[in-house]
């Protein structure tokens, strides 16, 4: 059984160019949700994906957006990089069938917006 | 809105238990208390969490109020490499997702 992982580990970009991040689900996982954690903050949901298709969104803008594939791995992309979105990405993975059980997050992307 | 307050920070001896509050004083019946703590530079790790019953596993315990308004973690013996921020999170029924609050940062010392 394998656990969540991120790639890359970290990241700098430009402001104003875009960035894509990728995370494998934990085996058997069909939920992803990804989070956006600030220095000195705790984590804030970004969206959540279940069977290909967005099934929930916290508060950011839509230059954020998502796509899960069939085999449960997901991409968060972000348009327009802002100096605000330097932060901590991370993704977790569920199974849906299983509510309010636990997540399993994977170590995060590291994204610096100079 | 975290809908949870707890400590800044706390500090622990090694060894000695650790006692972590969480007030939920609006809770509905229905919401799940989470616990989660995050290590440096890592990401979030379960930790326990439970509906109205007291929890065990083999990481901590969950002590809820009878009022479920509160709740308190218990990590019977605290480890250096239990030094962590600490989240109480409530979760709706029938959801997956969660929303943290700043949580409490343990400090263990030898």
């Amino acid at each position: 059984e394998t656990g969540v992982t991120q790639s890359p580990t970290h990241l700098i970009k430009t402001r104003g160019q875009q960035v894509t991040l990728r995370c494998s689900s934990q085996s058997g996982h069909n939920t992803v949700s990804w989070y956006q954690q600030a220095l000195g903050q705790g984590p804030q949901f970004i969206f959540q994906y279940y069977r290909e298709e967005e099934n929930g969104r916290g508060n950011f803008p839509p230059r954020f957006s998502g796509l899960q594939f069939p085999n449960y791995s997901s991409e968060l992309n972000v348009n327009a990089l802002e100096l605000d979105d330097s932060a901590l990405y991370l993704c977790a993975s569920s199974f849906a069938a299983e509510l309010n059980t636990e997540a399993f997050f994977g170590q995060g992307t590291r994204l610096t917006v100079v | 809105d975290a809908k949870t307050t707890q400590p800044n920070s706390m500090e622990s001896n090694e060894e000695e238990p650790v006692h972590l509050p969480c007030n939920h004083s609006t809770i509905s019946g229905t919401d799940y208390i989470h616990w989660y703590r995050q290590l440096p530079s890592q990401g979030p790790e379960y930790v326990i969490h439970g509906l109205t019953s007291n929890v065990n596993n083999r990481m901590a315990s969950l002590a809820i109020a009878e009022d479920r308004k509160s709740s308190t973690l218990i990590l019977h013996r605290a480890t250096l490499r239990d030094a962590a921020v600490y989240y109480c999170i409530r979760q709706a029924s029938g959801y997956s997702t969660l929303t943290f609050g700043k949580g409490t940062m343990l400090l263990v010392s030898p």
